[in-house]
């Protein structure tokens, strides 16, 4: 379809372990977000492009987080030396615009053990 | 303290009930609301927005209280399919994050 698209749906990952996340938004859709949702909380934001500019990483829990959108498009969430901590359903959102209605994706459920 | 806090559920309630979700936002500089729903282990999407005047879609009817930093869902005539984890959420004009909720439960019963 037509929606955003995450992959991998589910990743387990050792702990010490470097692991992408990538992010498909919807075409045309000038913003994209990424949250983590941790069991049983809210979405909590952890940063926000507008086309390749990276506007907003305030959320990014630590220097181990990156995200990049390079041409714009998809885009890709990287966490160097995952910790247990990291364990939780990451989630892409992408909007037309500031905060218009955001879509959501699936997630990708990151599992560190 | 988080800047948007919800009820705590969950909210069991039978088919046909009225029921009232109420959120509050800490920051009084917020602009923009809505209510999100997500289903169990599903994406969360819009339920609605909420204007200041308030507003209605179907069962749904949604207000927003700007002097005390309240937002309110109101959810008439329940339906089984209504059950899911309802997101308030809060945006600054000035900053791009939508900030979540930490979501209420609710459970409609036969």
């Amino acid at each position: 379809g037509a929606g955003v698209s995450q992959s991998p749906r589910y990743k387990v990952a050792k702990r010490g372990q470097d692991v992408a996340l990538r992010c498909d938004p919807i075409s045309g859709h000038v913003s994209l977000f990424w949250y983590q949702q941790a069991l049983g909380q809210g979405p909590e934001f952890l940063t926000y492009f507008q086309n390749e500019a990276q506007l907003d990483k305030s959320g990014l829990p630590s220097d181990r987080f990156f995200a990049e959108r390079p041409e714009g498009s998809v885009s890709t969430l990287k966490i160097q030396r995952t910790q247990q901590e990291d364990s939780a359903v990451y989630l892409c959102a992408s909007s037309l615009g500031g905060v218009t209605e955001a879509f959501f994706g699936q997630g990708t459920r990151l599992t560190v053990v | 303290r988080k800047e948007v806090e919800q009820d705590p559920g969950p909210f069991n309630v039978p088919e046909g009930a009225t029921v009232a979700f109420n959120c509050t936002y800490s920051n009084s500089a917020s602009q923009s609301f809505f209510w999100y729903r997500q289903d169990c282990r599903k994406e969360p999407k819009l339920l609605m927005s909420v204007y200041s005047s308030g507003n209605e879609d179907g069962r749904f009817t949604a207000q927003l209280n700007r002097a005390s930093q309240y937002i309110s869902l109101l959810i008439r005539d329940s339906k089984l399919s209504d059950s899911a984890t309802y997101l308030c959420v809060v945006n600054m004009d000035s900053g791009y994050a939508l900030n979540f909720g930490k979501g209420t439960s609710l459970l409609v019963t036969p």
